[in-house]
């Protein structure tokens, strides 16, 4: 059975850093080229980083470049989201995916971590 | 950025009545290889989201043949043709065309 199980959110105060995972199972990361995705509470989804299957291009939107990193380790099968000088505005719960696969049936969505910036 | 804008976003519809949403880009999504690059996903209450539509018009496996994706360039339009108590939730478009990624604001569906 294919899984997403994103771990690593919890509350931080501004300017602090967390990194988020996301361990897959049923199916190899490295097939896929994968996302981060956030939804602040109550609000619509934003797409936030992308690493390529190969890793060998990742894409991030402004308002998080320089500041988070988007990466992989295929030993564990597993993708991180490393997240530094954290805002209040970066309060949301993030998700990973791989939602632009062309294969029918394929996209993966994990059930989100949330991630909190608060003082 | 290409902005995404989805109409409308809020849609009482009644059941096994058909829905149609919109959903417009500012600028063609139509890639460089000649692929158009539009996906919908439905997110029900509580949940993750869930893709129901890639690349314009190809349905998801799983995905029941009520929805179907359609449109070209700048216009796309996702259609429920008989509308079930499950198909409540919000429905969003996303171009993946270019970077970086955007998402329409959203279509809450609801039963009247």
């Amino acid at each position: 059975q294919v899984q997403l199980v994103e771990s690593g959110g919890g509350v931080v105060q501004p300017g602090g850093s967390l990194r988020l995972s996301c361990a897959a199972s049923g199916f190899t990361l490295s097939t896929y080229a994968m996302h981060w995705i956030r939804q602040a509470p109550g609000k619509g989804l934003e797409w936030v980083a992308f690493i390529r299957f190969d890793g060998t291009k990742k894409f991030y939107v402004d308002a998080v470049k320089g500041r988070f990193t988007i990466s992989r380790d295929d030993s564990k099968n597993t993708l991180y989201l490393q997240m530094n000088s954290l805002r209040t505005e970066d309060t949301a719960v993030y998700y990973c995916a791989n939602p632009t696969v062309v294969t029918p049936g394929t996209a993966y969505w994990g059930q989100g971590t949330l991630v909190t910036v608060s003082s | 950025d290409v902005v995404m804008t989805q109409s409308p976003l809020s849609l009482p519809v009644t059941l096994g009545q058909p829905a149609s949403i919109s959903c417009r880009s500012s600028q063609s999504l139509v890639y460089s290889d000649g692929n158009t690059y539009l996906i919908w996903f439905q997110q029900r209450p509580g949940q993750s989201p869930r893709r129901l539509i890639y690349k314009v018009s190809n349905r998801d496996s799983g995905v029941p043949d009520r929805f179907s994706g359609s449109g070209s360039g700048t216009d796309f339009t996702l259609k429920i043709s008989r509308v079930e108590a499950e198909d409540v939730g919000v429905y969003y478009c996303m171009q993946d065309t270019h970077w970086p990624f955007t998402f329409g604001p959203g279509t809450k569906v609801d039963i009247k």
